[in-house]
Parts: C-alpha cells; sequence; structure tokens
C-alpha cells in the first residue's frame, strides 16, 4: 500500500542545472499538486492538476513547470535552479470531490540549490 | 498579508498538559476546516476536519470552528510525548471544484516527558 510516491527523496543541484520530480499515486486520485515547505512560511502551492493532461498554476509558480501525462502520476521540473528554490517539496493527491480536505502526501523531497 | 496565520511557536509543554493551537483567517468564504499533523521528516497527515462552525471531538483531540470571529483551535488533552509534532491549519471553499487547501504556516509543539 504505497499511497503517494515521490523520487528522489534528496537532491542537490547547482544554479543553472535542471531536474525533475517525480510524484505517483496508486490511489486513482483526480486531484495533484505539488506544494513547497519553508521555514516560517508553512506549505505553499505550486501548481496543481484535476486530471490527465491538465494543470493550473498555483501561488508560487514562477521557476518551475508540471506535466500530468498519465492520471497517477505529476512531474515537477526546474529548468535552471535558483538558490530560493532551496526546499523541501511535497506531492499530494486527493479524490474528485472528496468534501474532507484529505489530502494524501507524500514524504517529501529535500533540494538543495548552492 | 497571508489568507490563514498561525502562530509558529515553538510551543513546548510538560506531559499532560492542555494544548490549544490556533489560527486566525481573513476569506469568509473559507468553509472547510482542517487540522493536519506532521512529524519529522515526514509528510503532512490529516487529524480532523470540520465543517463550518461549530465543535468536534476526537478522542484527546477537539476542534473549535468560530466563522464569527474567523478563528479556528484545536484541543489536544492529557498530551504525549508522541504528540510531538507540527500542526497546520489549513482551509478551503464550499464550492472549490480543485480541491486546494490553504495552509496556516504551522505550530511546532513540543511535549516533554
Amino acid at each position: 500500500n504505497a499511497g503517494v510516491t515521490q523520487t528522489p527523496k534528496f537532491r542537490v543541484l547547482k544554479t543553472g542545472q535542471s531536474m525533475t520530480l517525480l510524484c505517483a499515486q496508486d490511489m486513482n486520485h483526480e486531484y495533484m499538486y505539488w506544494y513547497r515547505q519553508d521555514p516560517g512560511l508553512g506549505l505553499r502551492l505550486i501548481h496543481y492538476s484535476v486530471g490527465e493532461g491538465t494543470t493550473a498554476k498555483g501561488e508560487v509558480p514562477d521557476g518551475y513547470n508540471v506535466s500530468r501525462l498519465k492520471k497517477q502520476n505529476f512531474l515537477l521540473g526546474l529548468e535552471s535552479a535558483a538558490p530560493s528554490q532551496t526546499s523541501v517539496y511535497f506531492c499530494a493527491s486527493t479524490k474528485r470531490g472528496e468534501g474532507t480536505g484529505e489530502l494524501f502526501f507524500g514524504e517529501g523531497s529535500r533540494l538543495t540549490v548552492l | 498579508q497571508k489568507e490563514v496565520e498561525q502562530d509558529p511557536g515553538p510551543l513546548s509543554v510538560p506531559e499532560g498538559a492542555i494544548v490549544s493551537l490556533n489560527c486566525t483567517y481573513s476569506n469568509s468564504a473559507f468553509q472547510y476546516f482542517m487540522w493536519y499533523r506532521q512529524y519529522s521528516r515526514k509528510g503532512p497527515e490529516l487529524l480532523m476536519y470540520t465543517y463550518s462552525s461549530g465543535n468536534k471531538e476526537d478522542g484527546r483531540f477537539t476542534a473549535q470552528v468560530d466563522k464569527s470571529s474567523k478563528y479556528i483551535s484545536l484541543f489536544i488533552r492529557d498530551s504525549q510525548p508522541s504528540d510531538s509534532a507540527t500542526y497546520l491549519c489549513a482551509m478551503s471553499f464550499l464550492s472549490s471544484n480543485t480541491g486546494k487547501l490553504i495552509f496556516g504556516q504551522g505550530t511546532t509543539l513540543q511535549v516533554k516527558p
């Protein structure tokens, strides 16, 4: 019973490098989200998707791109990493019409940009 | 000003104490109110949710919503060292068709044996 799995769990990048974070969920959820968590700022929504092939911007989308080619996967890309993108990234998913506000989170991906 | 404000703490209490965690918000359209618990180096997990105003109790935990004051609270009775975690409040709109949640900054709680 995997739930939401994030890959990789840790990564160190140099400024200007690119990378992709992968999120996979096995609960057949329609909605998926990428958040970043920073001290004093809490969880902030980067991008989200309400279904396969659809994505939308959240609160802090600049510098990130996403894709949802398959229902179970949601990819977060950094094209040219900056030190300001040093953070812990969380993927989450939920069922459409859930109503309880229960998001299922992965364990996080810790990214350091030097 | 953030839509949801939460004192980040940290909050340190002795085992057995009653803990009160709070959030204020500015958007009166919020209808769903949630508390998530996040252990160190883990993802958040839903602890309790409440629709609109009122109280909800689950074991040692009680969630309160006061929409007139735009204020929500989580009370933990007989706190245990295992309650040591970061607690995040979260809110959403009744008519949301995206499932998006707005989170507070989180309050770090330490319960000392």
